[in-house]
């Protein structure tokens, strides 16, 4: 049990366009999910913390305008990369904890994001 | 500044040994979580250890943690080629005894683990 999906799991696109990824919890509710993003042999960086049918709150140093977030549903939340740049090219990773069980963490996949 | 901060950096070992990973957080903790990240994937979590327990066991992992000198260690015993992956300490924020699961990580240890 407790599996997040990430979708797309790789994906290229050019600069200036948008790209969305969606995260989904398939077997559990997942009332706040985050997202990361993760740069080469480095840790991971938190971006933001989505709650279902609210803002996300963004961490400090994110452009919130540049990396929409939308929690509609209990099980799906997504990250819009918008205006997309080469600087931006990072592998994106999300997770979810469960209603009640906010100590433990599960991670989707990830995507690989590149910005040509 | 950074919480959890782990070492080493990159740990080479042969199949059999057991390999240690330490990490030092710098504020109170409710808890502290092991992951595991093979690369290019997601995290997977291993283990999570809460700021009354000392020690914890699961499989082959055994977990300490000393609250007096802020610093975790993950022991991994006999290991295998497998275990081959990434291992990250994380921490949630300190917040009225409530951990709200946003989590902080460390900067990992690279495993590597030869046949």
């Amino acid at each position: 049990g407790a599996v997040v999906s990430q979708h797309p799991s790789r994906v290229i696109c050019k600069s200036g366009t948008s790209v969305k990824i969606e995260c989904r919890s398939l077997d559990f509710q997942a009332t706040t999910m985050f997202w990361y993003r993760q740069f080469p042999k480095q840790s991971l960086m938190l971006m933001a913390t989505s709650n279902e049918g609210s803002k996300a709150t963004y961490e400090q140093g994110v452009e919130k305008d540049k990396f929409l977030i939308n929690h509609a549903s209990l099980t799906l939340s997504t990250l819009t990369v918008t205006s997309a740049h080469p600087e931006d090219s990072s592998f994106y990773i999300c997770s979810a904890t469960e209603r009640g069980y906010t100590d433990t963490q599960y991670f989707g996949p990830g995507t690989r994001l590149t910005v040509l | 500044s950074q919480q959890g901060e782990e070492d080493p950096q990159a740990l080479s070992i042969q199949e059999g040994e057991n390999a240690t990973m330490n990490c030092s957080y710098k504020t109170s903790i409710n808890n502290l979580q092991w992951y595991r990240q093979n690369s290019g994937r997601g995290l997977v979590h291993l283990i999570l250890i809460r700021s009354n327990e000392r020690e914890k066991h699961s499989g082959r992992l055994r977990v300490t943690l000393d609250t007096s000198k802020k610093s975790s260690s993950l022991l991994i015993t006999a290991s295998r080629a497998a275990d081959t992956a990434s291992y990250f300490c994380a921490t949630p924020p300190h917040a009225g005894g409530t951990s709200y699961g946003k989590l902080t990580f460390g900067q990992g240890t690279i495993l590597t683990v030869h046949p």
